[in-house]
């Protein structure tokens, strides 16, 4: 079993339509959680950061996490076509290295 | 604020050679990370720099080595190059350990 696990979809919407993105982790030690956004051969965009379980939002972004049933997720509101990328759930571990999922390819159609 | 600046940003070279690839980090970031991301096995941790000392590495072959300089800049070397390195690797940094890493553009290699 992977430590991260995303689905790869690939993941079709209309735009203005909210997205759900979503990661699983294994290990309870995980302390932080980041979401990145990658554009075809690009680096990975750092789009949210946050370390405690609830929900952090910025602007159209909406970072979840839940320890307990240690999940994550990523709400996209209103998406746009400029949002069309893949999207990285990636997890700190003590090891003091981020483990990343294998990334959700997501298509916001005009 | 200037980003991760890593160079070159595109390389070619053949099998048994090597290669050495630079990253510049923001600037008063002192932890440098590398990553090497390919189609089949997504992004994987190689190695982590703090303070220029190697703080963590990941299960790659001893081929794979890297060091860091004291303005936090950092290098990787790649020797005896294997068509199966062709790779996009991307280099973070972050504040501290733990933190926001952020990533460079990569390089982009292709060994034929």
């Amino acid at each position: 079993q992977k430590e991260v696990e995303q689905d790869p979809g690939p993941l079709s919407v209309p735009e203005g339509a909210i997205v759900s993105l979503n990661c699983t982790y294994s290990n309870s030690a995980f302390q932080y959680f980041m979401w990145y956004r990658q554009y075809s051969r690009k680096g990975p965009e750092l789009l949210m950061y946050t370390y405690s379980s609830g929900n952090k939002e910025d602007g159209r972004f909406t970072a979840q996490v839940d320890k307990s049933s240690k999940y994550i997720s990523l709400f996209i509101r209103d998406s746009q076509p400029s949002d069309s990328a893949t999207y990285l759930c990636a997890i700190f571990t003590g090891r003091r290295a981020l483990t990343f999922g294998s990334g959700t390819r997501l298509q916001v159609q005009p | 604020k200037a980003g991760v600046t890593q160079t070159p940003r595109y390389l070619i070279k053949t099998r048994g050679q090597q290669v050495t690839l630079s990253c510049s980090p923001i600037s008063g970031h002192r932890s440098v990370s590398w990553y090497q991301q390919t189609p089949g096995q997504g992004l994987q941790f190689l190695f982590e720099y703090f303070s220029e000392t190697q703080r963590n590495k990941g299960n790659f072959p001893g081929r794979f080595s890297g060091r860091q300089f004291s303005n936090s800049r950092s290098e990787m070397n790649v020797s005896t190059l294997e068509l199966g390195d062709s790779a996009l690797y991307l280099c973070a940094s972050s504040p501290k350990e733990g933190g926001e890493a952020f990533f460079g553009q990569g390089t982009r290699l292709t060994v034929v």
